[in-house]
């Protein structure tokens, strides 16, 4: 157990549809990470959050959309769904500051989302 | 922009030793990192070089040279649990992490 939990764990809807992804760091991890893994693919960085700020941005639609909250749980907001958003969603944790950096992010078991 | 490359497939036989290389391209280097999957899984944080050299944790040791934009995962003593999917990172200037696409290792009896 990484200590990053993430619901739902499981989502089907229809194209079209919105759906929210929710994350909880691990206690005193500061930074969150959002990940999105299709079928026997990589892991394709979307977005980072620091302390509620945005810090880093990657390969993220504009049909998508994060927020990290006062109490540091974040969210990611997926709009407008099409099939090829079907993926595995991670997220991730760490402290994330200079000094000590390990390279270790703890990730969350995902939440898998179907598109039909 | 970042660009890693690993081999797609690796097959090893139960109790020897396997490399997985990691050749990568980025603008501004800070660390690779390595992470194993399993299907289904979430990934796990394996090892972590920011300099030249080997890092040795258990059966599994991790090998950088920054010079040739170059490292590899070594797994000795390979067991079946090994068999899962292996990602090299590069770390950004944030701190996140950006994947190779990975290489799945099939560990044979």
């Amino acid at each position: 157990d990484s200590g990053v939990t993430q619901t739902p764990k499981h989502l089907i809807t229809a194209t079209g549809q919105r759906v929210t992804l929710r994350c909880s760091p691990r206690s005193g991890d500061l930074s969150v990470y959002w990940y999105q893994q299709s079928l026997d693919q990589g892991l394709q960085f979307l977005i980072q959050y620091y302390n509620g700020e945005e810090r880093a941005k990657g390969n993220i639609l504009e049909r998508f959309s994060a927020q990290q909250f006062p109490d540091l749980h974040s969210e990611l907001n997926l709009s407008s769904l099409e099939l090829g958003d079907s993926a595995l969603y991670f997220c991730a944790s760490s402290v994330a500051t200079g000094t000590g950096y390990t390279g270790e992010l703890f990730f969350g078991e995902g939440s898998r989302l179907t598109v039909l | 922009g970042q660009s890693l490359e690993q081999p797609s497939e690796v097959t090893a036989v139960e109790g020897a030793i396997v490399q997985i290389n990691c050749t990568y391209q980025t603008s501004g280097f800070y660390g690779l990192s390595w992470y194993q999957q399993h299907d289904g899984g979430a990934p796990t944080f394996l090892s972590y070089n920011a300099l030249d050299g080997l890092e040795e944790t258990g059966r599994f040791s991790s090998f950088l040279s920054r010079s040739d934009s170059y490292g590899y995962l070594l797994l000795q003593e390979l067991q079946m649990k090994d068999s899962a999917s292996y990602f090299c990172a590069v770390r950004g200037g944030a701190n996140n992490l950006f994947f190779g696409t990975g290489t799945r290792l099939t560990v044979i009896p």
